[in-house]
């Protein structure tokens, strides 16, 4: 991957369970995004954090950020079979470019 | 509400052959992004086109070409094509600009094209 590493490359959980993945990066960035993608479907944004922002909510989803340590984290709480996606973190390499991790597979189990 | 087009949703072609994605990004987007993944791949950054004009550039090999048209739509033509093309070709569009960090993405279902 061009900017990082995605960690779990896999997971599998329970319904209702949460869900963590994480996310590394290697340049300074303006913003990290999360996106989510179905099997063989098209990326679909969930949140943005902006580089002086540490932590944001929405619905269900948290996402942290840490620029020291460059990495970044997304919180599922109480999953649904609904959920089952890939999960990608996004940064910002430059106006015009968006550069993807690598990753994570999620599996929530009904 | 409208999203971005893309079209064909599959491609076969054979090796050496060439092969053209269309892309029509959401009204009022002035910003179009090409991404290539390959099976079980994390999407690659070709290149992306404001107001027609090439904004930044990635791994995009020589044989790939592309632009934006006066409508906005984006083409990306593929040339001399290898088995290893075979992938699927996300176009995505936002009203970002270039002189703003890159915001949010819209992304087409996206083009499969299969190289035999």
């Amino acid at each position: 991957s061009q900017q990082g590493e995605e960690d779990p490359q896999a997971l599998s959980i329970q319904e209702g369970e949460n869900a963590t993945m994480n996310c590394s990066y290697k340049t300074s960035i303006n913003n990290l995004q999360w996106y989510r993608q179905n099997s063989g479907r098209g990326l679909v944004h969930l949140i943005l954090i902006r580089s002086n922002e540490r932590e944001k909510h929405s619905g269900r989803l948290r996402v942290t950020l840490d620029t020291s340590k460059k990495s970044s984290s997304l919180l599922i709480t109480a999953s649904r079979a609904a959920d089952t996606a890939s999960y990608f973190c996004a940064t910002d390499a430059g106006p015009g470019k968006l550069i993807f991790g690598q990753g994570t597979t999620l599996q929530v189990k009904p | 509400a409208a999203g971005v087009i893309q079209s064909p949703r599959h491609l076969i072609k054979e090796k050496r052959e060439t092969a053209t994605l269309k892309c029509y990004p959401i009204p009022r987007h002035d910003t179009v992004y090409w991404y290539q993944q390959g099976p079980g791949q994390d999407p690659q950054f070709l290149i992306s086109f404001y107001e027609k004009m090439q904004s930044d550039k990635g791994s995009i090999p020589d044989r790939f070409s592309a632009q934006q048209f006066s409508d906005y739509h984006s083409e990306l033509n593929m040339s001399s094509l290898e088995l290893g093309d075979s992938a699927l070709y996300f176009c995505a569009s936002s009203s970002s600009g270039p002189l703003t960090n890159t915001g949010e993405l819209f992304f087409g279902e996206g083009s499969r094209l299969t190289v035999l």
